[in-house]
């Protein structure tokens, strides 16, 4: 597609539900990253992959979290036993390449609501 | 650590006022500055960036210097329009080689005819 696309738009989830989000980046671009936007804030890094590997971590809130890039395109984010601190928008964004002042294209993110 | 702060909003303007909306960091070395903006139901988008120091990024009417020296990226515009509407995110990219951006908490400008 044209751009960076998350599936699904909204998501509702009940206390203790497994969740899994996708995102789907610009075709042929190596870094993916995933971020998370609390009500009123600005995107919190989660983690980072160029391509299938997993670069960068640190930014996952508990072991709840877990992301995978198996083929170097799409991305899952998985959240195990939702809690209600973890309802917010989840964004994706990618770029064409590994660079720290490359543009990056993001999605109109997943909001997640867990009740 | 890095960090970003902006100031707090909402920004409410009449059609052609001037914009200004501040950003300062902290950060250790040379980060890149950008400023992302977010329309109302679309994802967030890159409106400018700066690399170095004393650079000046700019597009659609919209400015911001890279002052290192009061480590500031103030956004500016001399006639902003209702379609300007939107939520700025100050950003900066910093201490990894891949991008990673740190934000500040974003500020709503809502302009009025």
């Amino acid at each position: 597609g044209a751009g960076v696309s998350q599936s699904p738009r909204y998501k509702v989830a009940k206390r203790g539900q497994d969740v899994a989000l996708r995102c789907d980046p610009i075709s042929g671009h190596v870094s993916l990253f995933w971020y998370q936007q609390a009500l009123g804030q600005g995107p919190e890094f989660l983690t980072y992959f160029q391509n299938e590997a997993q670069l960068d971590k640190s930014g996952l809130p508990s072991d709840r979290f877990f992301a995978e890039r198996p083929e170097g395109s799409v991305s899952t984010l998985k959240i195990q036993r939702t809690q209600q601190e973890d309802s917010a928008v989840y964004l994706c964004a990618s770029s064409l390449v590994r660079r720290s002042n490359e543009k990056l294209f993001f999605g109109s993110g997943t909001q997640l609501s867990v009740l | 650590g890095n960090s970003v702060t902006q100031m707090e909003g909402p920004v409410t303007l009449s059609e052609e006022a001037f914009l200004t909306i501040n950003c300062t960091y902290t950060a250790t070395g040379y980060p890149s500055l950008f400023w992302y903006v977010q329309y109302p139901g679309e994802g967030l988008q890159l409106l400018l960036k700066a690399t170095k120091a004393d650079d000046k990024g700019s597009n659609k009417g919209f400015e911001a210097t890279y002052r290192k020296e009061t480590t500031s990226f103030h956004l500016e515009k001399g006639s902003v329009q209702v379609s300007d509407s939107a939520v700025y995110f100050c950003a900066l990219s910093g201490g990894t080689s891949y991008g990673k951006l740190t934000f500040g908490q974003g500020t709503i400008l809502t302009v009025h005819p």
